[in-house]
C-alpha cells in the first residue's frame, strides 16, 4: 500500500564508496523528485524527472546521477561519497504539479 | 530566487490552545503553497495545498491562508492536541517545466503541545 517507497532506509558507508538509493511510486504520478535534508533540517530540491525526462537539476555535484528507468522509478546514484553527503534524502512524486507525496527518507551516513 | 521563512522556529503551547504558524515568501509569483508535517525520523506528510488563485484551505482543525500580495501564509491549528507535536514546513512552488513544480521549503516550526 506504500505510495512512495525508498530503499534502503538507512545507509552507512565509507568515504569514497559508490552507493545507490532506490525510489518507487505506485500512484501513477508523472513527476518524481529527489530532495536533500541536511543536518539543520533544511530541505532542498536536487532533481526532478517528468515522464522520465530530467526537468530540474539544481546545483548538485556531478557525483550525483539520477536514473529513471520508467515513470514509476527514480533512483539516485552517488559516486565517490564524501563526508558532506551525509544527510537524509527524500524522494517525492506528484501528478500534474499538484500535491507532492514524500517517501520516508533514506538516512545516509558517510564515515 | 524564492526564499521562504518560517517564524517562530519553535513553539510550545498547552493542550487545547489555538495557534498560528507563519510563513513568508519573497516571490509572489508562486504556483501554489503547501504545508507539510514532519515527525521525528519520518518523511513529510502533506497537510494542505493552496493554489495561487485561492485564499485559504481547510481540513479538519487546520486552516491555511495565502496572501500573495504580502507574501504570507499562515497555518491555523484549532484546539491543539499532543498528537499535533511535530515540525511544520511550508513550501512555495514555482513552475519548472511540464508538470514539474520546484518546491522551496522554509526551515520549519517545531511545535510541542503539552498535555
Amino acid at each position: 500500500d506504500t505510495a512512495v517507497s525508498q530503499t534502503p532506509k538507512y545507509l552507512v558507508t565509507q568515504m569514497g564508496n559508490d552507493k545507490s538509493i532506490k525510489c518507487e511510486q505506485n500512484l501513477g504520478h508523472d513527476t518524481m523528485y529527489w530532495y536533500k535534508q541536511d543536518s539543520k533540517k533544511f530541505l532542498k530540491i536536487m532533481f526532478s524527472y517528468n515522464n522520465k525526462e530530467l526537468i530540474i537539476n539544481e546545483t548538485v555535484p556531478n557525483r550525483f546521477s539520477p536514473k529513471s528507468p520508467d515513470k514509476a522509478h527514480l533512483n539516485l546514484h552517488i559516486n565517490s561519497l564524501e563526508l558532506g553527503d551525509s544527510a537524509v534524502y527524500f524522494c517525492a512524486s506528484s501528478l500534474e504539479g499538484n500535491i507532492q507525496y514524500f517517501g520516508a527518507g533514506t538516512r545516509l551516513s558517510v564515515l | 530566487k524564492q526564499e521562504v521563512t518560517q517564524i517562530p522556529a519553535a513553539l510550545s503551547v498547552p493542550e487545547g490552545e489555538n495557534l498560528v504558524l507563519n510563513c513568508s515568501f519573497t516571490d509572489s509569483a508562486i504556483y501554489n503553497l503547501q504545508w507539510f508535517r514532519q515527525d521525528p525520523g519520518k518523511g513529510l506528510t502533506s497537510l494542505l495545498l493552496i493554489q495561487s488563485s485561492q485564499r485559504e484551505q481547510t481540513s479538519g482543525r487546520l486552516n491555511a491562508s495565502l496572501d500573495k500580495s504580502s507574501g504570507r501564509s499562515t497555518l491555523y491549528i484549532a484546539a491543539s492536541q499532543p498528537g499535533d507535536s511535530a515540525t511544520y514546513l511550508c513550501a512555495g512552488s514555482r513552475v519548472s517545466s511540464g508538470s514539474a513544480r520546484q518546491l522551496t521549503f522554509g526551515s520549519g516550526t517545531q511545535l510541542t503541545v503539552l498535555p
